[in-house]
C-alpha cells in the first residue's frame, strides 16, 4: 500500500519569507514518482514539481525548489522569498506501479503581505 | 489546446436523488481517472479508465458509483440515492498514456453538495 503523510497542517508567513513543506512517504514500489501540487481557492489542482525514484538529484526551478531523499522517504518543497500569490493548499502526491496518485492531506499556506 | 473540462461545476442533490458528472479529457489521452476530495482532505481515488475499459474501481466507496467511458473519450461518474457523505468535489484527471511516467492533468472539479 502507498501513503503519503504532510505532518503540517498549516504554515503562516510573512511575505519574502522562505517557506518548506515537508513529505514523508511509504511504497514498496522501485519505480514511482513524486509530485507537489498547489491548490489555490478556485480549487483547481495545479502541477508544480515531478521527480522519478531514480533521479535524486535536487534542483531548483524558479522560486521554487525540492529536496528529495529515498533513505529517509522524504520528498520536500521549498518556495523562496514567498509571495502573497503563493497562498494555497499544497499536497504532496505518490504515483506507483498502478498509476493512481495517493496524495497527503495537504498544506494550508498563508503569506502575509 | 483545451485541458480537461468537467460539468457541472456545482451540484447541488437533495439526498436520495441520482446525480451524474461528467467529464471530458484532453483529446487523445489514453487513461482517465476519477478522484474524490473530500473538504479539507487530500483527493482520493475513485477509479480508472484505459480507453473504455475500467481497469480499476477499487476505490469506488460503494455499489451506489458507477462510472462509465463507453467510446473511451467522454466519462461519467453517477451516484444513485446520493447520501450526505457523498458531499465532495470530484475531480477528473487524463493522461496521454498507460503507465507511472505519464503525467495526470486534472480538471476544475465538480462540488456536489447533498443537502
Amino acid at each position: 500500500a502507498q501513503k503519503v503523510t504532510q505532518a503540517q497542517t498549516e504554515i503562516s508567513v510573512v511575505e519574502k519569507e522562505d517557506v518548506t513543506l515537508d513529505c514523508v512517504y511509504e511504497t514498496r514500489d522501485t519505480t514511482y514518482y513524486l509530485f507537489w501540487y498547489k491548490q489555490p481557492p478556485s480549487g483547481e489542482l495545479v502541477f508544480l514539481i515531478r521527480r522519478n525514484s531514480f533521479d535524486e538529484q535536487n534542483e531548483i526551478s524558479g522560486r521554487y525548489s525540492w529536496n528529495f531523499q529515498k533513505s529517509t522517504s522524504s520528498f520536500n518543497f521549498t518556495i523562496t522569498a514567498s509571495q502573497v500569490v503563493d497562498s494555497a493548499v499544497y499536497f504532496c502526491a505518490l504515483n506507483g506501479a498502478n498509476s493512481k496518485l495517493t496524495f497527503g492531506k495537504g498544506i494550508t499556506l498563508s503569506v502575509r503581505p | 489546446g483545451a485541458g480537461v473540462s468537467q460539468s457541472p461545476r456545482y451540484k447541488v442533490a437533495k439526498r436520495g436523488q441520482d446525480v451524474a458528472l461528467r467529464c471530458d479529457p484532453i483529446s487523445g489521452h489514453v487513461s482517465l481517472f476519477w478522484y474524490q476530495q473530500a473538504l479539507g482532505q487530500g483527493p482520493e481515488f475513485l477509479t480508472y479508465f484505459q480507453n473504455e475499459a475500467q481497469l480499476d474501481k477499487s476505490g469506488l466507496p460503494s455499489d451506489r458509483f458507477f462510472a462509465e467511458r463507453p467510446e473511451g473519450s467522454v466519462s461519467t461518474l453517477k451516484i444513485q440515492r446520493t447520501q450526505q457523505e457523498d458531499s465532495a468535489v470530484y475531480l477528473c484527471a487524463s493522461s496521454l498514456g498507460v503507465g507511472t511516467i505519464y503525467e495526470q492533468y486534472f480538471g476544475p472539479g465538480t462540488r456536489l453538495t447533498v443537502t
